[in-house]
């Protein structure tokens, strides 16, 4: 099946960027996203990226999918203290008509101001 | 556009007893609702996807009668956990999907 993975923790200093990571299993996913999720809220959706591209950039965000290496990244640059939370990686799964979502386990997101 | 609400957004409740939990688009139709539950510091667990007008279908683990979902109208889908024990207790999430998923702020379920 499926399988997202995604480092637990990182810690950046406010004004620096942020680097989180994001590996996945499936080779025929067709669109890749990040959430983000602040403490005892739902799923805010930042960006997504679809598996024909290599990049995209957001303001402030840039994504990179390495389709050959199945790895996904989310840049956040000038990285502020709301930025803090925890940002989760996901794919669409593949098959015909599927909007369902496998998700990593979430990379919580610290800034230090 | 493409919010999502939830309500209640968070209920305390006695063991034995049932809760439902609504889902709602507010500004556009959902053909498809997802339910999800999420433990403290883990991922979303995908419970069931629920078309409107039809049976919610199940993933694997998750016990439709304990869970019941209700996909009445394009804009409404309800999770009622029936008979709620302490282990029910956690996060519960929804999307609804238009072209992407769009999440609702979630309901934080307590069983004492």
């Amino acid at each position: 099946g499926e399988d997202v993975e995604q480092s637990l923790f990182l810690s950046v200093r406010e004004g620096d960027s942020s680097v989180i990571n994001c590996t996945y299993t499936d080779s025929s996913s067709t669109y890749l996203y990040w959430y983000k999720q602040e403490p005892g809220a739902g799923l805010q959706l930042l960006t997504y990226i679809f598996s024909n591209m290599d990049m995209k950039q957001d303001q402030r965000l840039t994504v990179l999918l390495n389709k050959k290496d199945k790895h996904l990244s989310l840049r956040i640059a000038d990285t502020q203290t709301g930025d803090s939370a925890i940002y989760f990686c996901a794919e669409r799964n593949s098959g015909a008509g599927s909007y369902q979502l496998t998700f990593g386990k979430g990379t919580k997101l610290s800034v230090i101001p | 556009g493409a919010v999502v609400s939830q309500h209640p957004s968070w209920v305390i409740c006695k063991s034995g007893t049932s809760v439902k939990i609504e889902c709602r688009s507010l500004d556009f139709q959902a053909t498809t609702m997802f339910w999800y539950r999420q433990f403290p510091k883990q991922s979303l667990m995908l419970m069931a996807t629920s078309n409107e007008g039809s049976k919610a279908t199940y993933e694997q683990g998750v016990e439709k009668d304990k869970f019941l979902i209700n996909h009445a109208s394009l804009t409404l889908s309800t999770l009622t956990v029936t008979s709620a024990h302490p282990e029910d207790s956690s996060f519960y999430i929804c999307s609804a999907r238009n072209n992407e998923q769009f999440f609702g702020p979630g309901t934080r379920l307590t069983v004492l």
